[in-house]
């Protein structure tokens, strides 16, 4: 495997599940963030992690949990979500969370609650 | 607030043809970026632009910074069937940890044959 991947690339699941997106990043890369894409809307940073440590959560409600075990992984766990949380989730990773680092992105998972 | 603004947010172009993407940004910033997206793919990054008159080309695509107008164009030249994708620009904000980017709401490009 090479670049970022994610899985799974489909989920589907009810208001009262609990399920986790995984991200994996095979670059060598020190910080992993999760986007949110919404149709018609811009990308939404959600968190940032640099070297395992959460770095920026923009007001994302609690219902999501990222977690970063190491560099190379990062999990976002999902409970009661709502029908609004239905979207692309992209995870992305660069050398550092600076600046000038381009960031290189996984394929995404699509979510639909129901 | 940075804002960004892509237009248009949609596109249907015949191929050979020339045309415009524009992006405009809110407020001043230090460098902006151009990602494609494919259906079901990831983002790729295409050009990042650095400075005031930056101008970066890979092959039918060109991408120009003017800082004081806040504006960025990406330009396809000769349209083919292959560019069909959605382009996103991103302007970066803030420093260090807290440097994020703030996205367009992306172009949607068609190339019909």
């Amino acid at each position: 495997e090479t670049g970022v991947t994610q899985t799974p690339r489909h989920l589907v699941m009810g208001m009262t599940n609990k399920k986790s997106l995984k991200c994996e990043q095979h670059l060598g890369h020190n910080a992993m963030y999760w986007y949110k894409q919404s149709a018609k809307k811009p990308l939404e940073l959600m968190f940032v992690y640099n070297f395992k440590e959460q770095t920026e959560n923009n007001s994302v409600p609690s219902r999501f949990s990222p977690e970063c075990p190491n560099s190379s992984h990062l999990f976002l766990h999902l409970h009661t979500l709502q029908p609004e949380d239905s979207a692309l989730y992209l995870c992305a990773s660069s050398q550092g969370a600076r600046a000038w680092e381009t960031q290189y992105f996984g394929p995404g998972t699509r979510l639909l609650v129901l | 607030e940075l804002k960004v603004e892509q237009n248009p947010l949609f596109l249907s172009m015949q191929e050979g043809k020339n045309y415009t993407i524009y992006c405009n940004y809110s407020t001043t910033s230090d460098r902006l970026y151009w990602y494609r997206q494919d259906p079901g793919k990831s983002l790729e990054s295409l050009f990042v632009l650095l400075s005031n008159g930056a101008v970066k080309q890979e092959g039918r695509l060109m991408a120009s910074l003017d800082t004081k107008a806040r504006l960025s164009t990406l330009h396809i030249t000769a349209a083919v069937h292959d560019l069909s994708a959605t382009y996103f620009c991103a302007v970066g904000r803030g420093v260090d940890s807290n440097y994020q980017l703030i996205w367009g709401a992306g172009t949607k490009l068609i190339i019909k044959p």
